[in-house]
């Protein structure tokens, strides 16, 4: 199947800082990507939809100038936890389609201190 | 809206015996995805079974099947002859038409033991 990557797959920041997260899809071509969310023993929760050039779909609740996503080619989408808090520690989950399935990235685990 | 139901927080199996995970769902688009994912404890998302809503046979990978019952809204995850390394979360999700957006269920832990 289709391998998507993520990278880092762990990190710990201080608060206040900004911590960006990539999501690659390796061996295909994805014009959308999605981000997710999941907090412990707890399901994942969309965020947004990344769509190669142009604006990121936001769900309802989510803080676009929190979480700067930017998705400038057809294998590459970033997220950009902005002035991280405590609150924002995480796992963060991207996927993208590839015909009737969709894969997804390895997680990356955000822990701000 | 759409909506997807897992009633089983966890679940119990003994090796080698088969186990079904429960999974409703809520639409009123007559189009739509069912997909069921393993999530293991290092957290990784892995595919396992597809269901279209308009697939006439239910769907099957391997030791993974997909009791899907169309009248019912139910989509349950049959797998057979279980091992130790199928521990792990279970989550049912339903894809909306047109947005690939997947909207997932609570979850499932299923263990299972020797």
């Amino acid at each position: 199947g289709a391998v998507v990557s993520q990278h880092p797959s762990w990190v710990i920041c201080k608060s206040g800082t900004s911590v960006k997260i990539e999501c690659r899809s390796l061996d295909f071509q994805a014009t959308t990507m999605f981000w997710y969310r999941q907090f412990p023993k707890q399901s994942l929760m969309l965020m947004a939809t990344s769509n190669e050039g142009s604006k990121a779909t936001y769900e309802q609740g989510v803080e676009k100038d929190k979480f700067l996503i930017n998705h400038a080619s057809l294998t590459l989408s970033t997220l950009t936890v902005t002035s991280a808090h405590p609150e924002d520690s995480s796992f963060y989950i991207c996927s993208a389609s590839s015909g009737n399935e969709q894969y997804f990235g390895p997680g990356t685990r955000l822990t701000v201190t | 809206a759409q909506k997807i139901t897992q009633t089983q927080p966890g679940m119990f199996v003994q090796e080698k015996e088969a186990v079904t995970l429960d999974c409703t769902y809520d639409t009123s688009d007559p189009s739509y995805g069912l997909f069921w994912y393993k999530q293991p404890s290092s957290g990784e998302m892995i595919f396992l079974i597809y269901q279209g809503s308009y697939d006439q046979q239910n769907a099957t990978e391997g030791r993974y099947s997909l009791n899907f019952q169309k009248a019912r809204k139910s989509a349950n995850l049959v797998i057979s002859a279980s091992q130790l390394g199928d521990s792990a979360m279970y989550f049912c999700a339903m894809r909306e038409r047109n947005t690939d957006k997947l909207i997932f269920g609570t979850g499932t832990r299923l263990q299972v033991f020797p």
